[in-house]
């Protein structure tokens, strides 16, 4: 089955931890996204990558990282500097030419 | 500042109506247009591109573009209980990033 996969679906983590959320994909899709969404608001992007080694900032990077080492995978880091980490992060992928982006599960992230 | 803005729900329709949910956007740059729906506690699921003027219909849905006004639709023409979702509307400008609306949230009563 081809599919956008991110684990955990849950995470709870203490305040000044760092936390990485997993998004693998097996579409061969080029291009990867990191969302974010919080109750009752549209998706704003983190970050977002069309090639292999190269990723660039959406419109709320501060306080998230990411890597794009492998085309299947694309990790994002929560860092302790995020202010409001607690939300729901949406990992997507689409082919580059196409702008129909496809989302994984998801992963509601909860820092207390 | 992009942006894409969505009418203000909570939309009520009986089981059988027509759900007419509108987005407009900004930039007149935007290329292409995406309804997705997401139920509650889950992720969004595509359920409709569009590109050009015009109407596009998939199944019980059609997408209705008009660029010179920025406007775009979804309707849904025999709305069905398993239909109640929150519907966001994406637009993709020239920077080929999506931009979302908030959602407007749909309830198709039995």
């Amino acid at each position: 089955d081809g599919g956008i996969t991110q684990s955990p679906k849950y995470l709870f983590r203490k305040e000044g931890q760092n936390v990485t959320l997993s998004c693998e994909q097996n579409l061969n899709h080029d291009a990867m996204y990191w969302y974010r969404q919080d109750p009752g608001q549209g998706l704003r992007l983190i970050y977002y990558s069309q090639i292999v080694n190269d990723f660039q900032k959406g419109d709320i990077a501060e306080g998230y990282s990411v890597s794009r080492e492998k085309k299947e995978s694309f990790p994002l880091t929560v860092t302790s500097a995020q202010k409001n980490p607690t939300a729901f992060y949406l990992c997507a992928s689409s082919s580059l030419g196409w702008n129909e982006q496809y989302f994984g599960p998801g992963t509601r992230l909860t820092v207390t | 500042q992009k942006e894409v803005e969505q009418n203000s729900g909570p939309l009520s329709v009986p089981e059988g109506a027509i759900a007419s949910l509108n987005c407009t956007y900004s930039d007149r740059g935007s290329q292409s247009f995406f309804w997705y729906r997401q139920y509650s506690g889950k992720s969004p699921e595509l359920i409709m591109s569009i590109y050009s003027n015009g109407d596009k219909e998939d199944g019980r849905f059609t997408a209705q573009l008009n660029k010179a006004s920025q406007y775009v639709s979804l309707l849904n023409r025999d709305s069905q209980p398993s239909d109640s979702a929150t519907y966001l509307c994406a637009v993709s400008g020239s920077a080929r990033q999506l931009t979302f609306g908030s959602g407007t949230q749909l309830t198709v009563l039995p």
